[in-house]
Order: C-alpha cells, then sequence, then structure tokens
C-alpha cells in the first residue's frame, strides 16, 4: 500500500526553526515528485511546493519562494519541510502530496496528486 | 498567474444531483487538466476527479468531470447525492510557473 506518514504536530514560539517530515513507503521514492499544501485554519489549499527526489529538482510557488525550504533524504525515503524562522502566520495544517504524472503533459506541475499524508498541524505561538 | 472560481457553498437533497462549477481567469481552462478533490471534515484530500474527466479506481461513478470552453469553466457533478458527499471539493489546474487550487466548495446535503 502506497502511504505518506507525516510527523506529529508541533508547537512553537515565533523565531523559532521547523522541519517536518514526510515518509514514503510502498512505492519508489525516487520515481514520484513529492509537493507539500498548506491549509490555514478553516481556508482552502495552497500549493507550497514541490521536488524530485530523484534530481532533486525542485519548484516552489511564488507565495513562498523564500519564505521555506523543500529537502528529501533518499536514504530514509523522506521529504522535509524546513522554516528558519517562524511567524504565527505559519499556523497550519501541512500535507505532503505524492505526484502522478500525465501521459500527456511531462511538465514539473502537470499531473496530479494521488495520495497524501495525513497532515502536520504547525501552531505558532508566544 | 492564473485563480480559479469556486462558489462558496451548494446543498441538495439525498438522491439529488449537484454541480459545482471552476471558473479559470487567466488562460484557457482546456489548455492544462483540471483536478477535483475532496475533503471531508478532519481528513486529507483524496482525488475524486484528474485530467478533467478521469476516476480514480475506488471513485464511484456518480462522480464525474466536464470542461465548457464557452464559459472557462470546469465542472464536477455528483449524482445520487448521499450524506458520504458532504465536503468540501476542490479544483486544480497548473501553468507552465504555477500550482493554483480553487478556493473550495462546500456540498451540504440536506
Amino acid at each position: 500500500e502506497v502511504q505518506l506518514v507525516q510527523s506529529g504536530a508541533e508547537v512553537k514560539q515565533p523565531g523559532e526553526s521547523l522541519r517536518i517530515s514526510c515518509k514514503g513507503s510502498g512505492y519508489t521514492f525516487t520515481s514520484y515528485w513529492i509537493g507539500w499544501v498548506r491549509q490555514m485554519p478553516g481556508k482552502g489549499l495552497e500549493w507550497m511546493g514541490i521536488i524530485n527526489p530523484g534530481d532533486p529538482d525542485s519548484r516552489y510557488s511564488p507565495s513562498f519562494q523564500g519564505q521555506v525550504t523543500i529537502s528529501v533524504d533518499t536514504s530514509i525515503d523522506t521529504a522535509y519541510l524546513h522554516w528558519s524562522s517562524l511567524r504565527a502566520s505559519d499556523t497550519a495544517n501541512y500535507f505532503c502530496v505524492r505526484r502522478r504524472s500525465s501521459h500527456y503533459d511531462t511538465a514539473p506541475l502537470a499531473g496530479y496528486f494521488d495520495t497524501w499524508g495525513q497532515g502536520t498541524l504547525v501552531t505558532v505561538s508566544s | 498567474n492564473f485563480m480559479l472560481t469556486q462558489p462558496h457553498s451548494v446543498s441538495e437533497s439525498p438522491g439529488k444531483t449537484v454541480t459545482i462549477s471552476c471558473t479559470r481567469r487567466g488562460g484557457s481552462i482546456a489548455t492544462n487538466f483540471v483536478q477535483w478533490y475532496q475533503q471531508r471534515p478532519g481528513s486529507a484530500p483524496t482525488t475524486v476527479i484528474f485530467e478533467d474527466y478521469q476516476r480514480p479506481s475506488g471513485v464511484p461513478d456518480r462522480f464525474s468531470g466536464s470542461i465548457d470552453s464557452s464559459s472557462n469553466s470546469a465542472s464536477l457533478t455528483i449524482s445520487g447525492l448521499t450524506t458520504e458527499d458532504e465536503a468540501d471539493y476542490f479544483c486544480q489546474s497548473h501553468d507552465v510557473s504555477s500550482l493554483v487550487f480553487g478556493g473550495g466548495t462546500k456540498v451540504t446535503v440536506l
């Protein structure tokens, strides 16, 4: 069974750093791009960025470029989302997603998210 | 850059049919595929439609997707509504530099 299992909820103070993780299993980790999606409380979904574990090429939403870093450790089939300095506005649920590529469009942002992690709730408060 | 606009909410009775629209502002809806994701309360989203009208295995054929170039919109239609269909639904597409979700539509089964 294909699964993405994320690390647990975090409570942090503004200015602190944080790295959350997403471990893939049940498939060849380096064969599928992994992305991150933010969902602020009571709000919709926002694409943050995506990385190719086999490359590792990465793309970021303009809204999140420079605000977060996406990385992978292929030795343990794990992707990460990292903040160097959290803000209260980073409070949200974060989902990692596996991108299934399209037969018709090979662009990195084409395809669809066929597997979602369970989400990691990050709370930033003083 | 582009945007995808959805109605905030729709409601209908069990057994009826609802259609959710997703209008692209900036670029043609037909240029890049549209996906639809269902998110039940407290759960992660799941895919119900990909590549405009394809259903992943396990998704019932009560769910269907379509594209209308004249209105530059995609639509998700759910027939034979059940209480299990109560959820938020998000459309999603991309262009060369960005991936965008619609704002989401809350479906209520009365």
